[in-house]
């Protein structure tokens, strides 16, 4: 069985462009969440998707959204971007993102921006 | 500012010990709790992880033990080896929020040959 694949694996961009990054998750696996990695902040929740709709949001700026599709791929969209967003961007996902069911990430997308 | 990183807990052991790995958690409403490994260049990999109406469980060569009156966590691998030498996360639900799983600050195993 396949797990959670992110693409790209690297990017680079700079202050003020805007990003779009993948994250597919496991087969049957219906909820994705996406987290931003820091050496500062380390692992913070950014939102969490379900059958086409975000059930849940972390403390980031509107600048940060996202979107799932009805085959579960996720997508989520950095805009007007500044440094401080260099950053691991991970997705995870699980059955049905409820409490109690362990959700399993993909390698991430490294995020630069210059 | 300045911002300034985390200073992870560091911990080394040798090739065939035991280690222990602490983690505190926060939030009284949590009840359900996992531990990931991360190696360097990957994503956290999950380990094994307990529910609040468990005060132990085990897999293969790890144990995770949950003392919820001090709110505390361990992770407990037997006969470690080279391969375990990562970073350790503890992960807490939170209680009933969808999706979102919140992370301890992470322990730096290293093991030597």
């Amino acid at each position: 069985k396949a797990g959670v694949t992110q693409t790209p694996r690297y990017l680079i961009k700079t202050r003020g462009q805007q990003v779009t990054l993948s994250c597919s998750p496991i087969s049957g696996h219906r909820s994705v969440s996406w987290y931003q990695q820091t050496p500062g902040q380390g692992l913070q929740f950014l939102f969490e998707y379900f059958s086409e709709t975000q059930r849940n949001k972390g403390n980031f700026p509107g600048r940060f959204s996202g979107r799932q599709f009805s085959n579960s791929r996720s997508e989520m969209n950095v805009s007007t971007l500044e440094l401080g967003d260099s950053a691991l961007y991970l997705c995870a996902s699980s059955l049905e993102g409820s409490g109690n069911q362990p959700q399993h990430f993909g390698d991430g997308t490294r995020l630069s921006i210059l | 500012g300045e911002s300034v990183g985390l200073h992870l807990p560091t911990l080394s052991v040798q090739e065939g010990d035991n280690s222990i790995i602490n983690c505190a958690y926060s939030n009284s409403a949590s009840d359900y709790f996992i531990w990931y490994k991360q190696e360097s260049g990957k994503g956290p990999q999950f380990i094994i992880d307990i529910r609040s109406n468990m005060d132990k469980r085990q897999g293969q060569r790890v144990t995770v033990l949950l003392n919820k009156t001090v709110k505390h966590l361990s992770l407990q691998i037997a006969a470690t080896q080279p391969g375990d030498s990562a970073v350790y996360f503890c992960a807490e639900n939170g209680g009933t929020s969808y999706g979102k799983l919140t992370f301890g600050q992470g322990t730096i195993l290293t093991v030597h040959p």
